[in-house]
């Protein structure tokens, strides 16, 4: 498939090392932010949201933190495993029900080592 | 899957052509969001119906147009293609105060 974003930055793992992506958003008003894989030839894949109200989320093998006084976002992935290379997007909106477009972050590429 | 449904997978025209790309969104939600991904640019909101309205417009040209139809189908329609426009161009849907769930894209190759 297409190679997305050829000049991410890269973080390289370990199998079964744990990943943490960090992520900068713009906007002190978004209430609302999603964390996003996207594998090659495939559209991103929602992984797990945050809303602002929140300062931690944890899912399956996953855990977003959320700091909004420094308007920084992390993704940890637990045990990472090969399955998980992909590229990484956050995104954030200002919530407002029925119009609540998206603003992605730049991404990061995750490469899993054996 | 994520219940999004895209076509064609692939286009390839020639520059100054018009194509429409189609979106089916999942059952039951409401928002359609159109992406445009190119390689330098990242993921580039370009617009959002709901229930068959516009609701939130961002970087779409003027050559572009969407429409959200009465069975919340979408198409998104390009015209006057240039070379720049070759990029992946996503769809998503959503339920209200949910996240969005996107489609497998469709690769515009204009030459």
């Amino acid at each position: 498939g297409e190679s997305v974003g050829l000049h991410l930055p890269t973080l390289s793992v370990q199998e079964g090392d744990n990943s943490i992506i960090n992520c900068a958003y713009s906007n002190s008003a978004s209430d609302y932010f999603i964390w996003y894989k996207q594998e090659s030839g495939k559209g991103p894949q929602f992984i797990i949201d945050i809303r602002s109200n929140m300062d931690k989320r944890q899912g399956q093998r996953v855990t977003v933190l959320l700091n909004k006084t420094v308007k920084h976002l992390s993704l940890q992935i637990a045990a990472t495993q090969p399955g998980d290379s992909a590229v990484y997007f956050c995104a954030e909106t200002l919530n407002t029900g029925t119009a609540s477009k998206l603003t992605f972050g730049t991404g990061t590429r995750l490469q899993v080592t054996l | 899957d994520s219940g999004v449904t895209q076509t064609p997978k692939h286009l390839i025209t020639a520059t100054g052509q018009r194509v429409t790309l189609r979106c089916s969104p999942r059952s039951g939600d409401l928002s359609v969001y159109w992406y445009q991904q190119s390689l330098d640019q990242g993921l580039q909101f370009l617009i959002q119906y709901y229930n068959g309205e516009e609701r939130a417009k961002g970087n779409i040209l003027e050559r572009f147009s969407a429409q959200q139809f009465p069975d919340l189908h979408s198409e998104l329609n390009l015209s006057s293609l240039e070379l720049g426009d070759s990029a992946l161009y996503f769809c998503a849907s959503s339920a209200p105060n949910s996240p969005l769930h996107f489609g497998n894209g469709t690769r515009l190759t204009v030459t």
